[in-house]
């Protein structure tokens, strides 16, 4: 079955840039899209089509794309940005399958 | 306001059935669909199925094909899960959400606040 592969975790100081990837053999010919998950809370789409921010988000998270690999890229690291994040995607078979990535815990030090 | 409202937390015991639901509003009901995630104590998401509440064409994960049936009744924009015979293994989050496939192209744009099911004799 299609995978996609996070790291568990990703550390990084306040003001500092983070960089959180996600691999998969079909990201090349399928969006990617990453979701924002604080304790208790629902998860909240922060980017879509590979790179595009809805509405409501904040300039400092981007999205970016090469080859397998897609990369949410958080600029001016804040408190509030310490959460999980997952990506998600579909496989390429033809068959409408979603698939989340495992999730990365991102804390702020 | 576009949103999805869950039904609320459920205690149930092995081997008992049960059904939540997921209601929108703020939007047509019909024309977006509407998926629902599974997250397991301290683990990740998982997509269990999706439904579109229109003519109620239902797409289930390999995982979650014949363990829960999905199902929507559009004339009260409500979209449902349901269990037949609950394992203590079911205890979870899960959430509805909706996905767009105009504006974001298929992200899953709006996300119900989430049912927890617990499953324990």
């Amino acid at each position: 079955s299609y995978e996609l592969t996070q790291p568990p975790s990703v550390s990084v100081s306040p003001g500092q840039t983070a960089r959180i990837t996600c691999s998969g053999d079909a990201l090349p010919k399928q969006y990617a899209y990453w979701y924002q998950q604080k304790p208790g809370q629902a998860p909240v789409l922060v980017i879509y089509k590979d790179s595009e921010r809805p509405s409501g988000i904040p300039e400092r998270f981007s999205g970016s794309s090469s080859g397998t690999i897609v990369t949410l890229t958080i600029s001016g690291v804040q408190a509030e940005d310490e959460a999980d994040y997952y990506c998600q995607s579909t496989d390429s078979s033809g068959t409408y399958t979603v698939v989340f990535g495992g999730g990365t815990k991102l804390t702020v030090l | 306001e576009v949103q999805l409202v869950q039904s609320g937390a459920e205690v149930k015991k092995p081997g008992e059935s049960l059904k939540i639901s997921c209601k929108g509003s703020g939007y047509s009901f019909t024309i977006y669909w509407i998926a629902w995630v599974r997250q397991m104590p301290g683990k990740g998401l998982e997509w269990m199925g999706i439904i579109y509440p229109g003519d109620s064409d239902t797409r289930y994960s390999p995982s979650f094909q014949g363990q829960v049936t999905i199902s929507a009744d559009e004339s009260i924009s409500t979209a449902y899960v349901q269990w037949s015979s609950l394992k203590a293994s079911d205890t979870a989050m899960y959430y509805c959400a909706r996905r767009d496939a105009s504006t974001t192209d298929d992200a899953f744009d709006i996300w119900g606040q989430g049912t927890m099911v617990t499953v324990s004799s």
